[in-house]
């Protein structure tokens, strides 16, 4: 099946260390989207990418880095810079038609990180 | 940065009743508008969109919206909720040059039966 698969569901980790979310997309959509979910919050942009071995900060990028060096794989590594990481994270992806706006994003699943 | 706001994030109606949910965006150029629905459990999904033409646009469940340009407003509505219609509803903004995908901060819709 076609589709952006979030992995993994529940993560925890210790404060102080890195950790990588996983997100992969098998719909050949050309960007890619990272957002955190907070309560009250709506959906914050943290990283996006347009094609492959490009990305742009979001409205929260602070504590976080991507990279793109494949375009079904867009991975997000919450640094120990990241002063309150403890939240849920969103993947999306969008076909890029020819340039002219993108169609609508799609999304995981998601990943709920727990930093004790 | 494009901003979107939604006002009014805890809703609460009874059954039959009308909704509309508003949403303002401050990018002045060519977007893409969205609304996306989010039910207890499940992920993000899309209600509907608007891309071009006809200002107002029908989604699925009995959605529909109206995109005002001169006001930077699309607003949802829904003539008759149902207590299935519970559910947070997003409103999303995309601009043309960077497709960067904005939200708002949702509105936490509840339908009492």
């Amino acid at each position: 099946d076609g589709g952006i698969t979030q992995s993994p569901k529940y993560l925890f980790r210790k404060e102080g260390q890195n950790v990588t979310l996983s997100c992969e997309q098998n719909l050949n959509h050309d960007a890619m989207y990272w957002y955190r979910q907070d309560p009250g919050q709506g959906l914050r942009l943290i990283y996006y990418s347009q094609i492959v071995n490009d990305f742009q900060k979001g409205d929260i990028a602070e504590g976080y880095s991507v990279s793109r060096e494949k375009k079904e794989s867009f991975p997000l590594t919450v640094t120990s810079a990241q002063k309150n990481p403890t939240a849920f994270y969103l993947c999306a992806s969008s076909i890029t038609t020819g340039g002219e706006l993108n169609t609508e994003a799609f999304f995981g699943q998601g990943t709920r990180l727990t930093v004790v | 940065a494009q901003s979107v706001s939604q006002h009014n994030h805890h809703v609460i109606l009874s059954e039959a009743a009308s909704l509309e949910l508003g949403c303002n965006y401050s990018y002045g150029g060519t977007v893409n508008l969205f609304w996306y629905v989010q039910y207890p459990g499940q992920h993000l999904q899309l209600l509907l969109k608007y891309f071009s033409g006809d200002p107002l646009v029908k989604g699925i469940k009995g959605f529909e919206a109206e995109f005002i340009k001169s006001k930077f407003s699309f607003n949802l509505r829904k003539p008759s909720v149902q207590w299935s219609d519970t559910a947070e509803y997003f409103c999303a903004v995309m601009n043309y040059g960077n497709n960067r995908l904005a939200f708002g901060k949702g509105n936490q819709v509840v339908v009492i039966p």
